[in-house]
């Protein structure tokens, strides 16, 4: 199974500031043959289900505030909020959909500092 | 515009069974591949198991296979999830998503329902 790590487990940003969360994969989920990375991430508010923000690695799902976006290749990943604001707080996961078991990182919980 | 609604959910002792359901609407269910995926109380996310649009291909997480089943009635719109030998560890939140491309092969989930909350408890 594909193990993905995020850090940091949560996350404390001023209203306006920068916002980053790394996702580590325990192995590749970059598909040569296609040049597609398998990674998304999702955003999830206290008592809903997730949100889907970004797909393959880089790609913002339609809606989705151009403050988010995603970059990264292979196994190293990263979500960046560019200026938080106060409706961002949530948990972020990000999950490989290269094999099954699909896997999610374990959350990273975003707040207000 | 798009829906899915679980249910089924409920409190169930360890060992016994539970059905879960998902209707979908708003969408042309038959050409999406359908994923159950559940949350446990204050926990992560973990993928459960995967239909695709025809129900001929199905997947599970090891943890469990052997015990959960998927299918799909594709004239009634919605998928379900048979839930069998139920553990203590089976207790979670369960949604039903959507894969984001009809006939697709990637495991974007672009809607979730709200979920149906299985609770394992003697």
């Amino acid at each position: 199974d594909i193990v993905m790590t995020q850090s940091p487990d949560s996350l404390a940003v001023s209203l306006g500031e920068r916002a980053t969360i790394n996702c580590k994969s325990s192995q590749s989920v970059f598909f040569t043959s296609n040049n597609k990375n398998y990674l998304a991430w999702y955003q999830q508010k206290p008592g809903q289900p997730p949100k889907l923000l970004i797909f393959g690695s880089s790609i913002r799902e339609s809606g989705v505030p151009d403050r988010f976006s995603g970059s990264g290749s292979g196994t190293d990943f990263t979500l960046t909020i560019s200026s938080l604001q106060a409706e961002d707080v949530a948990v972020y996961y990000c999950q490989q959909y290269y094999s099954t078991p699909y896997t999610f990182g374990q959350g990273t919980k975003l707040e207000i500092k | 515009q798009v829906q899915l609604v679980e249910s089924g959910g409920g409190v169930v002792q360890p060992g016994r069974s539970l059905r879960l359901s998902c209707a979908a609407s708003g969408f042309s269910f038959r050409t999406y591949t359908m994923h159950w995926v559940r949350q446990a109380p204050g926990k992560g996310l973990e993928w459960v198991a995967v239909i695709s649009s025809d129900g001929s291909s199905k997947f599970f997480a090891d943890s469990v296979k052997g015990r959960f089943t998927i299918s799909r009635d594709n004239s009634k719109n919605t998928m379900y999830l048979q839930m069998n030998s139920l553990k203590l560890d089976d207790t979670a939140v369960y949604y039903c998503a959507r894969e984001s491309i009809p006939y697709g092969s990637d495991a974007v989930f672009d809607y979730w329902g709200q979920g149906t909350l299985v609770t394992v408890s003697s």
